[in-house]
């Protein structure tokens, strides 16, 4: 089954807009929260990531919000760019295990 | 430049016949995983390793096996390909497990015909 749902799949945005992705798990034995941007033709790669002893974490323009209780987290991109074109995946995960969710690709218009 | 290097960047192989996928890391991480992407299925974990000498299966380990003899490499062999083996494979090492971001390598383009 399915342990990381995250949504939209698909997000177009213009420039200087905000970009929001959600996504929510089911295992409350999770404990790191990370998120990582893929390029066409690269790998994935650690964007910013979170630990549930903390709301919220800033990294730049990158903020997670994290909501324990509703096992729910989301990426915020303040100010996207076009260069934040990419596909984003968020996991959950703790020492055993990291379960990845589908991936949303995003798109910021000039 | 530390990292991971996976070989060969892509392939084209028969189905029925055999291949390894390479992946090497130089960071001294313990933990080393195989996971393939497919389109709206996001990574799937095939086979993971926390530590040299030992291996676990994931999600999809069906018709694929891995080997850890020392810490830097985790070669990941096909035995008989078929079709629905055509993905995107990606290595990743982590310094200890899921607690820590995982570094992935570049990915291996594999078409099973």
């Amino acid at each position: 089954q399915q342990q990381v749902k995250q949504s939209p799949q698909s997000l177009i945005v213009q420039k200087g807009g905000i970009s929001i992705i959600n996504c929510a798990y089911e295992n409350t034995a999770f404990d790191y929260f990370p998120w990582y941007q893929q390029f066409p033709g690269k790998g994935p790669a650690l964007l910013i990531a979170i630990r549930p002893d903390v709301s919220e974490k800033k990294e730049g323009r990158f903020t997670i919000s994290f909501n324990k209780s509703a096992k729910q987290f989301s990426l915020h991109i303040m100010d996207s760019q076009p260069g934040d074109s990419a596909t984003y995946f968020c996991a959950a995960s703790n020492i055993d295990d990291m379960r990845f969710g589908a991936g949303t690709r995003l798109t910021v218009k000039p | 430049i530390a990292g991971i290097t996976q070989a060969p960047t892509s392939q084209i192989l028969a189905a029925g016949r055999r291949m390894t996928l390479r992946c090497t890391q130089d960071m001294r991480h313990n933990a080393m995983y195989w996971y393939r992407q497919d389109l709206g299925l996001g990574l799937r974990l095939i086979h993971y390793s926390n530590t040299a000498g030992t291996t676990g299966k994931g999600e999809v380990p069906d018709g694929y096996s891995v080997s850890r003899a020392n810490t830097d490499d985790f070669p990941l062999t096909l035995a008989s390909a078929v079709p629905s083996q055509t993905s995107v494979y990606f290595c990743a090492s982590s310094p200890e497990g899921g607690n820590y971001g995982y570094t992935f390598g570049s990915g291996t383009r594999l078409t099973v015909v």
